[in-house]
């Protein structure tokens, strides 16, 4: 299958400060990524719709000045959490399609302190 | 929007034995079906999909069935071993690459010895 990497995997940061993950599809061209949002023990919740060279599109109740997406090119997608704070602190993942499959990046671990 | 149910929320079989998750989905245009296995701390796995004008994909262990009338579908594990354990995830979407995928809650697989 494709592969998607994903960076960092873990990060622990002080409250306020803002955090990018960065998203790359390394052996194909993704003109759209997701990222996601996944709780201890749940689901996966899709935050938004990544696409390159324009603006995302975020679901409801995700708010777009806080979780920053850029997709400057067919193989990243950048997000970042702006002014981070503890209920922010969670699993976050993101995936691209090669064709109708999606495959998923390895997960970032934020821990906001 | 797609909502997708999935049951049992936890399953636990003895090795050798045969799992059986099964997913409802709601909105009828949904034609892509997958199925993921997420292992503790790891990214979700594509194992089996499977396609609205397909009733039934075989891969090995696995099969996945579709009835598109009654909006379900269901994973089937056969011979179950130790490393089959993990979380299942089913999902729905239209095909293409920007169709965004729902997933369903998620099932809990232990294969006992």
């Amino acid at each position: 299958g494709a592969v998607v990497s994903q960076h960092p995997s873990r990060v622990i940061c002080k409250s306020g400060t803002s955090v990018k993950i960065e998203c790359r599809s390394l052996d194909f061209q993704a003109t759209t990524m997701f990222w996601y949002r996944q709780f201890p023990k749940k689901s996966l919740m899709l935050m938004a719709t990544s696409n390159e060279g324009s603006k995302a599109t975020y679901e409801q109740g995700v708010e777009k000045d806080k979780f920053l997406i850029n997709h400057a090119s067919l193989t990243l997608s950048t997000l970042t959490v702006t002014s981070a704070h503890p209920e922010d602190s969670s699993f976050y993942i993101c995936s691209a399609s090669d064709g109708p499959k999606l495959f998923f990046g390895s997960g970032t671990q934020l821990s906001v302190l | 929007g797609e909502n997708v149910e999935q049951h049992p929320s936890t399953l636990s079989v003895q090795e050798g034995d045969s799992a059986v998750i099964k997913c409802t989905y709601s909105d009828s245009a949904s034609n892509y079906f997958p199925w993921y296995k997420q292992e503790l701390g790891k990214r979700p796995q594509l194992i089996i999909d499977i396609r609205s004008n397909v009733g039934e994909k075989k891969d090995q262990r696995i099969a996945v069935t579709l009835n598109k009338t009654a909006k379900h579908f269901s994973l089937h594990i056969t011979e179950t071993q130790p490393e089959d354990s993990a979380v299942y995830f089913c999902a729905a979407s239209g095909i293409g690459t920007a169709s965004k995928l729902t997933f369903g809650t998620g099932t809990r697989l232990q294969v006992t010895l």
